[in-house]
């Protein structure tokens, strides 16, 4: 079966760091992207960024550039996403997708598309 | 960024009966290179994770009843249930793959 497996539930303080994971199994790892997205009330479902593992082609959304960083391990069939200085607005359910790996005729590249794997979630609490 | 908008917010419907969703891009997610409309259909139960439905506006996912059925192009699109079942109740998202992933909303669905 096809499965991504998340770190557990994190509570932090503001001003922290932060390193949460996304293992694989079940498939070809290196042969699809991985994207985190985040789910909060207030804002519904945000992607955030996506790799591949493969060949560590990376993407963000403008949105979360610079605020985050996405890497993975391809030795160990796992991606994460990282935080250097947590804030409140952090706080949230931040989920790992698997993304099938297209030809992108519109831009020339290849890249991630609809997400039809999901990890069960991370939760992630900032409060001081 | 292309801002996907859902109607209704919230919809309830009878068992059996047939439920409509919309979902409308504030641009074209239409490549006419290859015909294919970059949107993809989620359904999420209480404390689980989205699970994809459809993809390229109107592919079911394998497993996926084939009440839920997906249509439309260029900008407004539709899932439709056919004949809700009890356990069809969750919210329901559109996601724009065309360029900058963006997400609806959300839907939703509930039992009358």
């Amino acid at each position: 079966e096809d499965q991504l497996v998340q770190s557990g539930a994190e509570v932090k303080k503001p001003g922290e760091s932060l390193k949460i994971s996304c293992k694989g199994s079940g498939y070809s790892f290196i042969s699809y992207y991985i994207g985190w997205v985040r789910q909060t009330p207030g804002k519904g479902l945000e992607w955030m960024a996506s790799i591949h593992p493969g060949d560590s082609d990376t993407r963000y959304s403008p949105s979360f550039q610079g605020q985050v960083t996405i890497s993975a391990d391809k030795s160990i069939s796992t991606v994460y996403l990282q935080w250097s200085s947590l804030k409140a607005s952090d706080t949230a359910m931040y989920y790992c997708a698997r993304q099938p790996r297209y030809y992108d005729t519109l831009t020339g590249f290849y890249r991630g598309y609809y997400m039809d794997v999901w990890g069960k979630g991370t939760t992630v609490t900032v409060s001081s | 960024d292309i801002v996907m908008t859902q109607s209704p917010d919230s919809l309830t419907v009878s068992l059996g009966e047939r439920a409509t969703i919309s979902c409308k891009s504030s641009q074209n997610i239409l490549n006419t290179s290859n015909n294919k409309n970059y949107l993809a259909w989620y359904q999420q139960k209480p404390g689980q994770p989205p699970r994809l439905l459809i993809h390229w506006a109107s592919t079911r996912e394998s497993g996926v009843p084939d009440r839920f059925s997906g249509s439309g192009s260029g900008t407004d699109f539709t899932l439709t249930i056919s004949s809700l079942q009890a356990e069809d109740v969750a919210v329901y998202y559109c996601h724009q793959y065309y360029s900058i992933h963006t997400f609806g909303q959300g839907t939703k669905l509930e039992i009358k």
